[in-house]
């Protein structure tokens, strides 16, 4: 088993849906990371969480401890949001899931 | 630019030959990761120097794979003797620890194509 699983790993969305991948780890981490990455392999970091939930735009991410569990939502998909979405638990390095490959049709 | 560099964007070469990455992190970031992504997966560590000192190395890294970071600053990633499995994109990554973790930048990685 993984140290860091994430489901979906496909997602088709119609532009405007709200949409949700989640991220369960069995690490001990200090913070867990949501990643975006475009085709080209660019990664860019969207939030670095160790409890609670964080907002920017469209994006919410969420954490429980407890539970080693996270979520990544986005509110009213757009087809620029289509990319792979990647949680990585972070202990003393970063753990990387597979990654969610997100398509939004319009 | 300021950000996670990585020389050469784009390498093929003949099976057998060795090859070089480069990695110039951000200048004051202390911690310094490779990592090794194949098309479809996440990407997987090889890798990891706080300053200078090589603190944790994977399984994956086979004899064949040497990584240095020399004065702290830049690090090298060299595969000797190619082979095909090696094909794939590496990624380095720079961070400055701090006890509640730590935000994470990541160069645009590597291509490498052995054929």
């Amino acid at each position: 088993k993984n140290e860091v699983e994430q489901s979906p790993q496909n997602l088709t969305a119609q532009e405007g849906e709200f949409i949700t991948i989640n991220c369960s780890y069995s690490v001990g981490i200090s913070a867990l990371h949501w990643l975006q990455q475009h085709p080209g392999g660019g990664i860019v970091s969207l939030f670095m969480l160790s409890s609670g939930k964080k907002k920017h735009g469209r994006l919410i991410a969420t954490i429980n401890i407890q539970e080693k569990h996270s979520s990544l939502h986005i509110t009213a998909s757009h087809p620029r949001d289509s990319a792979v979405y990647i949680c990585a638990a972070y202990g003393n390095k970063l753990v990387f899931g597979a990654g969610t490959i997100l398509r939004v049709k319009s | 630019d300021t950000g996670v560099s990585q020389d050469p964007r784009h390498k093929i070469t003949k099976r057998g030959q060795n090859v070089t990455f480069r990695c110039d992190p951000i200048s004051e970031h202390n911690r310094l990761y490779w990592y090794r992504q194949t098309l479809g997966q996440g990407p997987e560590f090889l890798t990891y120097f706080q300053n200078e000192a090589q603190l944790e190395k994977s399984r994956l890294l086979s004899d064949r794979f040497s990584a240095e970071r020399p004065k702290g600053s830049f690090s090298t990633l060299e595969i000797q003797r190619t082979e095909q499995g090696d094909s794939a994109m590496y990624l380095c990554a720079s961070s400055i620890q701090a006890l509640k973790g730590n935000t994470i930048y990541f160069g645009e990685g590597s291509w490498l194509t052995v054929v």
